[in-house]
Order: structure tokens, then sequence, then C-alpha cells
């Protein structure tokens, strides 16, 4: 089974530019998972989806970030105006149905680094 | 404060030594989760065991241990006769419900480096 695929793997862009980050989870799973990396503020959840339906967004930093699930096998991070500190390592994850979050099968990752 | 902490930013062994990575975790909920994640040099999180509040038995699997104690809250991971292959950095997580959903804390993770 592919696991969850995260595109692009890297992504280099000037300040001021919008990103879009996106993940495609695994198949059947109906929770999805948005953190960010760094070094600084370590693993941080940004915002989960449960079939489709955002639930916990009090992660999310700001106003220039949203994430959207149109579709069950589909989600998107956005970031506009993207800034120099949004730079990190950015984890899409999935897990199937049940209490207290069965494992998150993460995927990858996207580096993003913001000039 | 922090729901989940790793007091341990990085430790160093030899390869064959035992090593514990300690894991504290505060919670008010009865019903709760928990977990930890691997975190190799390549970057992908891996996944190792799920614990939930109920079961506060051992488990062992393979040079792996894991030592969940309510009474201290804490779920302290254990590798037996390191290798290098263990080097990476390990992540506690905690899940628990909040308001009637999930939410999810990890830990600032652990270093380990496993010399040869």
């Amino acid at each position: 089974d592919a696991g969850v695929i995260q595109s692009p793997r890297h992504e280099v862009t000037e300040m001021g530019q919008e990103v879009t980050l996106r993940c495609k989870p695994i198949s059947g799973h109906d929770y999805l998972f948005w953190y960010r990396q760094t070094m600084m503020r370590g693993l941080e959840l940004l915002i989960y989806f449960n079939n489709n339906v955002p639930i916990d967004d009090s992660g999310m930093p700001e106003d220039r970030f949203s994430a959207k699930m149109p579709n069950a096998s589909f989600s998107t991070l956005k970031i506009q105006p993207s800034e120099p500190r949004d730079s990190a390592v950015y984890f899409c994850a999935s897990s199937p149905g049940g209490p207290g979050g069965l494992p998150q099968h993460f995927g990858d990752g996207t580096r993003l680094s913001i000039l | 404060a922090q729901k989940v902490t790793q007091a341990q930013t990085e430790i160093s062994v030899v390869e064959k030594e035992d090593v514990t990575l300690d894991c504290v975790y505060e919670t008010r909920d009865t019903t709760y989760y928990l977990f930890w994640y691997k975190q190799p040099p390549s970057g992908e999180l891996v996944f190792l065991i799920r614990r939930n509040s109920f079961d506060e038995q051992n488990e062992i699997s393979g040079r792996y241990s894991w030592n969940f104690q309510k009474s201290t809250s804490s779920f302290n991971f254990t590798i037996t006769a390191s290798q290098v292959v263990d080097s990476a950095v390990y992540f506690c997580a905690l899940s628990e419900k909040t308001d009637n959903f999930n939410k999810f804390y990890f830990g600032s993770g652990t270093k380990l480096n496993v010399k040869p």
C-alpha cells in the first residue's frame, strides 16, 4: 500500500509568495494531520481533519495559514503571504478512525525555505 | 506547562549499551493514549508504539521495551544492546480528549547517538 504522499518534497520561494503544500493520505484513513517541525519549536500540530472536516485548528499560527480537505484523498496547506519564519519541514499524517487517534502514518515531509 | 516532557535533549552511548529515554506526561483525562515515534536522520517519522491509559503492562518488542507507570505519569523507552541504526530522534506523544475531540501533543524529542 502506498503511504502518505506529500508534494513537493522541497520548496524554495521568496517571501511574499503564496505556497501550497499537498498531501494524499492513505486510502481509508479518516483522519488527516498537518504538522510543522522546526529546531526552535519542535513538532507542532497545526490542524487535523476527520472525514474531511477540520476538527482542531488551534495550532494554525495565523491567518496567513489555511488548510483544506476537499475530499478524502487530498488536502492542501496554504501560506499566503509567506515569510522567512515559515521555513520548516511540514509533515502530513493520516490515521484510521478510532479513539485516541490510532497510530499516525507520516509522509516524508516538505522542506520549505522562504528567502 | 508542557503536556509531554522529554528532559533528555541528547544522549550518546556506545554500541551494545542499554539506554533509556524518559517521557513524562501531564493529563487530567482518565482515558488517554501515549505514543513513541522514531525520526532517523533521513527525516521520516516512524510509529513505534501506542499505549492506552488502561493498559499498564510493560511491552517488549525485540530490543525495544516500554515501561508505562501511571503513578509517576511516565512512559519510558528502553533500547537494549543499542546499535548504530538506533541513532535517531525519538518523540513521545500524548493524545487526550478535550472539549469532545482529541488533542495531540508531542514532546521535544531526544536525540540518541549510538557510536560504534
